[in-house]
Protein backbone atom coordinates (compact mmCIF):
# COMPACT_ATOMS: atom_id res chain seq x y z
CA UNK A 1 0.00 0.00 0.00
CA UNK A 2 0.88 3.51 -0.33
CA UNK A 3 0.01 6.58 1.40
CA UNK A 4 -1.03 10.53 0.11
CA UNK A 5 0.77 13.38 2.03
CA UNK A 6 -0.96 16.65 2.06
CA UNK A 7 0.68 20.35 3.71
CA UNK A 8 -0.96 21.51 5.21
CA UNK A 9 -3.56 20.53 6.46
CA UNK A 10 -5.54 23.86 7.09
CA UNK A 11 -4.54 27.01 5.20
CA UNK A 12 -5.47 30.54 5.81
CA UNK A 13 -4.50 33.55 3.49
CA UNK A 14 -5.00 37.41 2.97
CA UNK A 15 -6.29 38.13 -0.31
CA UNK A 16 -3.87 38.95 -3.38
CA UNK A 17 -1.48 36.55 -1.18
CA UNK A 18 0.89 33.83 -3.30
CA UNK A 19 -0.16 30.44 -1.28
CA UNK A 20 1.59 26.58 -2.05
CA UNK A 21 0.03 23.84 -1.08
CA UNK A 22 2.24 20.62 -1.36
CA UNK A 23 1.49 16.53 -2.19
CA UNK A 24 4.02 13.80 -1.72
CA UNK A 25 2.97 10.26 -2.71
CA UNK A 26 4.82 7.18 -1.90
CA UNK A 27 3.44 4.64 -4.58
CA UNK A 28 5.85 5.49 -6.85
CA UNK A 29 2.89 6.43 -9.25
CA UNK A 30 3.75 8.07 -12.85
CA UNK A 31 0.50 10.58 -12.79
CA UNK A 32 -0.80 13.32 -10.40
CA UNK A 33 -3.43 15.33 -10.32
CA UNK A 34 -4.93 18.26 -8.27
CA UNK A 35 -8.75 18.84 -7.97
CA UNK A 36 -10.87 21.86 -6.57
CA UNK A 37 -13.41 20.51 -4.60
CA UNK A 38 -16.38 23.41 -3.47
CA UNK A 39 -19.68 22.52 -2.29
CA UNK A 40 -22.05 21.10 -4.25
CA UNK A 41 -20.33 20.90 -7.62
CA UNK A 42 -17.83 17.93 -7.33
CA UNK A 43 -14.24 17.97 -8.20
CA UNK A 44 -12.93 19.85 -10.55
CA UNK A 45 -9.09 18.81 -12.27
CA UNK A 46 -6.44 21.99 -11.94
CA UNK A 47 -3.81 20.53 -13.36
CA UNK A 48 -2.47 17.07 -13.82
CA UNK A 49 1.36 15.48 -14.45
CA UNK A 50 2.14 12.01 -16.19
CA UNK A 51 5.78 12.24 -15.36
CA UNK A 52 8.60 14.11 -13.38
CA UNK A 53 8.72 18.01 -15.04
CA UNK A 54 5.56 17.39 -17.21
CA UNK A 55 2.72 19.30 -16.49
CA UNK A 56 -1.17 19.55 -18.17
CA UNK A 57 -3.42 21.85 -17.78
CA UNK A 58 -7.45 20.92 -16.08
CA UNK A 59 -10.59 22.80 -16.83
CA UNK A 60 -9.57 24.98 -13.87
CA UNK A 61 -5.79 25.91 -14.31
CA UNK A 62 -6.30 30.01 -14.52
CA UNK A 63 -5.17 31.42 -11.38
CA UNK A 64 -2.93 28.24 -10.29
CA UNK A 65 0.52 27.04 -11.03
CA UNK A 66 1.97 23.88 -10.61
CA UNK A 67 5.29 21.84 -9.89
CA UNK A 68 6.55 18.43 -10.47
CA UNK A 69 10.28 18.74 -9.46
CA UNK A 70 10.66 15.08 -8.29
CA UNK A 71 8.41 11.75 -9.41
CA UNK A 72 6.91 11.76 -6.01
CA UNK A 73 6.28 15.20 -5.28
CA UNK A 74 3.58 17.51 -6.60
CA UNK A 75 3.01 21.18 -6.03
CA UNK A 76 0.25 23.69 -6.19
CA UNK A 77 0.68 27.32 -6.06
CA UNK A 78 -2.62 30.09 -6.05
CA UNK A 79 -1.06 32.51 -7.62
CA UNK A 80 -3.36 35.37 -6.10
CA UNK A 81 -6.12 34.41 -3.50
CA UNK A 82 -9.46 35.97 -3.79
CA UNK A 83 -11.26 37.23 -1.45
CA UNK A 84 -13.58 35.03 0.63
CA UNK A 85 -12.66 31.92 -1.10
CA UNK A 86 -12.84 29.23 0.53
CA UNK A 87 -12.33 25.37 -0.87
CA UNK A 88 -10.59 21.74 -0.53
CA UNK A 89 -7.41 21.09 -2.67
CA UNK A 90 -7.10 17.75 -3.06
CA UNK A 91 -4.01 15.86 -4.81
CA UNK A 92 -4.16 12.27 -6.18
CA UNK A 93 -2.18 10.03 -7.78
CA UNK A 94 -2.70 6.87 -10.14
CA UNK A 95 -0.21 4.08 -12.04
CA UNK A 96 -0.35 5.60 -15.40
CA UNK A 97 -3.30 7.54 -16.60
CA UNK A 98 -6.98 8.36 -15.84
CA UNK A 99 -8.24 5.16 -17.13
CA UNK A 100 -6.44 3.66 -13.42
CA UNK A 101 -7.99 4.54 -9.96
CA UNK A 102 -7.35 7.77 -8.46
CA UNK A 103 -5.69 7.78 -5.00
CA UNK A 104 -6.18 10.45 -2.85
CA UNK A 105 -4.86 12.82 -0.08
CA UNK A 106 -7.03 14.35 2.92
CA UNK A 107 -6.76 17.43 1.32
CA UNK A 108 -5.90 21.02 1.90
CA UNK A 109 -8.90 23.43 3.31
CA UNK A 110 -8.21 26.47 1.94
CA UNK A 111 -9.83 30.38 3.74
CA UNK A 112 -9.06 33.59 2.07
CA UNK A 113 -9.74 36.23 4.83
CA UNK B 1 -18.08 20.06 -22.12
CA UNK B 2 -18.76 16.10 -21.21
CA UNK B 3 -20.76 16.39 -17.79
CA UNK B 4 -21.86 13.98 -15.49
CA UNK B 5 -25.31 14.31 -13.77
CA UNK B 6 -25.71 12.34 -10.24
CA UNK B 7 -29.16 12.45 -8.27
CA UNK B 8 -30.26 12.51 -5.74
CA UNK B 9 -28.47 15.25 -3.88
CA UNK B 10 -29.09 13.56 -0.69
CA UNK B 11 -30.44 10.51 0.70
CA UNK B 12 -31.55 8.88 3.76
CA UNK B 13 -32.10 5.55 4.27
CA UNK B 14 -32.86 3.48 7.94
CA UNK B 15 -30.05 0.72 8.86
CA UNK B 16 -30.11 -2.23 7.24
CA UNK B 17 -32.26 -0.37 4.53
CA UNK B 18 -31.21 -0.51 0.38
CA UNK B 19 -29.29 2.92 -0.57
CA UNK B 20 -29.39 3.91 -4.55
CA UNK B 21 -28.03 6.58 -6.50
CA UNK B 22 -28.05 7.37 -10.16
CA UNK B 23 -25.19 8.80 -12.80
CA UNK B 24 -26.07 10.09 -16.42
CA UNK B 25 -23.36 10.93 -19.22
CA UNK B 26 -24.19 13.86 -21.62
CA UNK B 27 -21.78 11.92 -23.80
CA UNK B 28 -21.41 8.69 -25.39
CA UNK B 29 -17.98 8.22 -25.49
CA UNK B 30 -16.99 7.51 -21.87
CA UNK B 31 -14.87 4.35 -21.02
CA UNK B 32 -15.21 3.60 -17.56
CA UNK B 33 -18.10 4.93 -14.76
CA UNK B 34 -16.36 4.91 -11.37
CA UNK B 35 -17.82 5.00 -8.12
CA UNK B 36 -15.97 7.16 -4.84
CA UNK B 37 -17.00 7.66 -1.46
CA UNK B 38 -15.88 10.50 0.67
CA UNK B 39 -16.11 10.48 4.22
CA UNK B 40 -16.39 13.55 6.19
CA UNK B 41 -12.71 15.45 6.26
CA UNK B 42 -11.32 12.71 4.18
CA UNK B 43 -10.30 12.30 0.91
CA UNK B 44 -12.26 10.31 -2.11
CA UNK B 45 -11.79 6.96 -1.78
CA UNK B 46 -12.62 4.62 -4.85
CA UNK B 47 -15.52 1.97 -4.56
CA UNK B 48 -15.25 0.30 -7.81
CA UNK B 49 -15.51 0.99 -11.55
CA UNK B 50 -17.54 -0.39 -14.49
CA UNK B 51 -17.53 -0.26 -18.06
CA UNK B 52 -19.15 -3.38 -19.62
CA UNK B 53 -23.29 -3.88 -19.88
CA UNK B 54 -25.47 -5.06 -16.96
CA UNK B 55 -24.26 -5.58 -13.62
CA UNK B 56 -20.76 -5.58 -11.16
CA UNK B 57 -21.23 -6.82 -7.24
CA UNK B 58 -18.20 -6.09 -4.91
CA UNK B 59 -19.68 -7.31 -1.28
CA UNK B 60 -22.91 -5.20 -0.84
CA UNK B 61 -22.35 -2.83 -3.16
CA UNK B 62 -23.96 -3.53 -6.78
CA UNK B 63 -23.08 -1.09 -10.06
CA UNK B 64 -25.30 -1.20 -13.20
CA UNK B 65 -24.22 -0.15 -16.09
CA UNK B 66 -26.66 0.89 -19.71
CA UNK B 67 -24.42 2.13 -22.07
CA UNK B 68 -27.51 2.85 -24.53
CA UNK B 69 -28.80 4.93 -22.08
CA UNK B 70 -25.57 6.25 -20.88
CA UNK B 71 -26.25 5.58 -17.17
CA UNK B 72 -25.24 3.68 -14.46
CA UNK B 73 -26.49 3.17 -10.93
CA UNK B 74 -25.07 2.18 -7.34
CA UNK B 75 -27.09 0.37 -5.03
CA UNK B 76 -25.72 -0.76 -1.58
CA UNK B 77 -27.38 -3.09 0.22
CA UNK B 78 -28.04 -3.68 3.99
CA UNK B 79 -26.64 0.01 4.62
CA UNK B 80 -24.78 0.60 7.89
CA UNK B 81 -24.26 4.26 9.69
CA UNK B 82 -20.79 3.85 8.70
CA UNK B 83 -21.59 4.29 5.03
CA UNK B 84 -22.96 7.68 5.61
CA UNK B 85 -20.53 9.78 3.10
CA UNK B 86 -20.81 11.99 0.47
CA UNK B 87 -20.80 9.24 -2.78
CA UNK B 88 -19.09 10.59 -6.16
CA UNK B 89 -19.54 8.92 -9.93
CA UNK B 90 -17.53 9.86 -11.84
CA UNK B 91 -16.53 9.51 -16.08
CA UNK B 92 -13.43 8.73 -18.24
CA UNK B 93 -13.28 10.07 -21.41
CA UNK B 94 -11.30 9.14 -23.99
CA UNK B 95 -10.01 10.44 -27.36
CA UNK B 96 -7.42 13.48 -27.23
CA UNK B 97 -9.30 14.88 -23.93
CA UNK B 98 -8.20 12.15 -22.20
CA UNK B 99 -9.98 13.34 -18.55
CA UNK B 100 -11.84 11.88 -15.68
CA UNK B 101 -15.39 14.21 -15.32
CA UNK B 102 -16.71 14.08 -11.54
CA UNK B 103 -20.41 14.06 -10.86
CA UNK B 104 -21.77 16.78 -8.07
CA UNK B 105 -22.13 14.00 -5.09
CA UNK B 106 -25.13 12.94 -3.19
CA UNK B 107 -24.79 13.05 0.37
CA UNK B 108 -25.79 9.95 2.08
CA UNK B 109 -27.01 9.64 5.45
CA UNK B 110 -28.06 6.05 7.19
CA UNK B 111 -29.57 6.19 10.76
CA UNK B 112 -29.53 4.11 13.52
Amino acid sequence: GGIITQTPKFLIGQEGQKLTLKCQQNFNHDTMYWYRQDSGKGLRLIYYSITENDLQKGDLSEGYDASREKKSSFSLTVTSAQKNEMAVFLCASSIEGFQDTQYFGPGTRLLVL
Amino acid sequence: QQKVQQSPESLSVPEGGMASFNCTSSDRNFQYFWWYRQHSGEGPKALMSIFSDGDKKEGRFTAHLNKASLHVSLHIRDSQPSDSALYFCAATYGGSGNKLIFGTGTLLSVKP
